[in-house]
């Protein structure tokens, strides 16, 4: 299996429940992301992990907790959540920056994501 | 800090037109990347086309060349001959390099979905 994989495409939950979102790469890239993207809003960028070692945390409610346990695995667990919640959530890994890097993303289908 | 506006929420044309799809971004950086993505129905987004702004040449990839005006702060993406796989939400994203410690940091646009019809 090549790429960025994410699971479940689709989860619906209630305001009340625990869920997670599992992102696993297969491409040897030393950070990955978590991106939220709402309908007719620009993608926001929620975590970052370089080398597992979160470099951003872009003033996400703590409902959300992200963990990256190697770098090829993110998690995004969930709790209390909001319908305003609800939304299509990214994940997405990159390589080590250098000459031959310039910036690209490589991204994940994505986890449709319903809360009641 | 940085912003990316895409002023063309939806568009739609017809196959074999030519399309041009708007991106303006505010920034006081000098260097730094700027990107087109695609978001075809299925989802997974992927990379188009990538401009470094210390580059006059315009970027050209197959069928899709940008116009960047660097002093306008635009980046415009133009697919020539368009077919019907390119029906998808493009994203415009910026970036300023080494950012983010060992990683890439992206601002990314409203996004405009684009609809090819046969």
């Amino acid at each position: 299996e090549t790429g960025v994989t994410q699971t479940p495409r689709h989860l619906v939950m209630g305001m009340t429940n625990k869920k997670s979102l599992k992102c696993e790469q297969h491409l040897g890239h030393n950070a990955m992301y978590w991106y939220k993207q709402s309908a007719k809003k620009p993608l926001e960028l929620m975590f970052v992990y370089s080398l597992e070692e979160r470099v951003e945390n872009n003033s996400v409610p703590s409902r959300f907790s992200p963990e990256c346990p190697n770098s090829s695995h993110l998690f995004l667990h969930l709790h209390t959540l909001q319908p305003e919640d609800s939304a299509l959530y990214l994940c997405a890994s990159s390589p080590e920056p250098g000459h031959r890097n310039t910036g690209e993303l490589f991204f994940g289908e994505g986890s449709r994501l319903t809360v009641l | 800090a940085q912003t990316v506006t895409q002023s063309q929420p939806e568009m739609s044309v017809q196959e074999a037109e030519t399309v041009t799809l708007s991106c303006t971004y505010d920034t006081s950086e000098n260097n730094y990347y700027l990107f087109w993505y695609k978001q075809p129905p299925s989802r997974q987004m992927i990379l188009v086309i990538r401009q470094e702004a210390y580059k006059q040449q315009n970027a050209t990839e197959n069928r899709f060349s940008v116009n960047f005006q660097k002093a306008a702060k635009s980046f415009s993406l133009k697919i020539s001959d368009s077919q019907l796989g390119d029906t998808a939400m493009y994203f415009c994203a910026f970036m300023k390099p080494n950012k983010l410690k060992g990683a890439q940091k992206l601002v990314f646009g409203q996004g405009t979905r684009l609809t090819i019809n046969p």
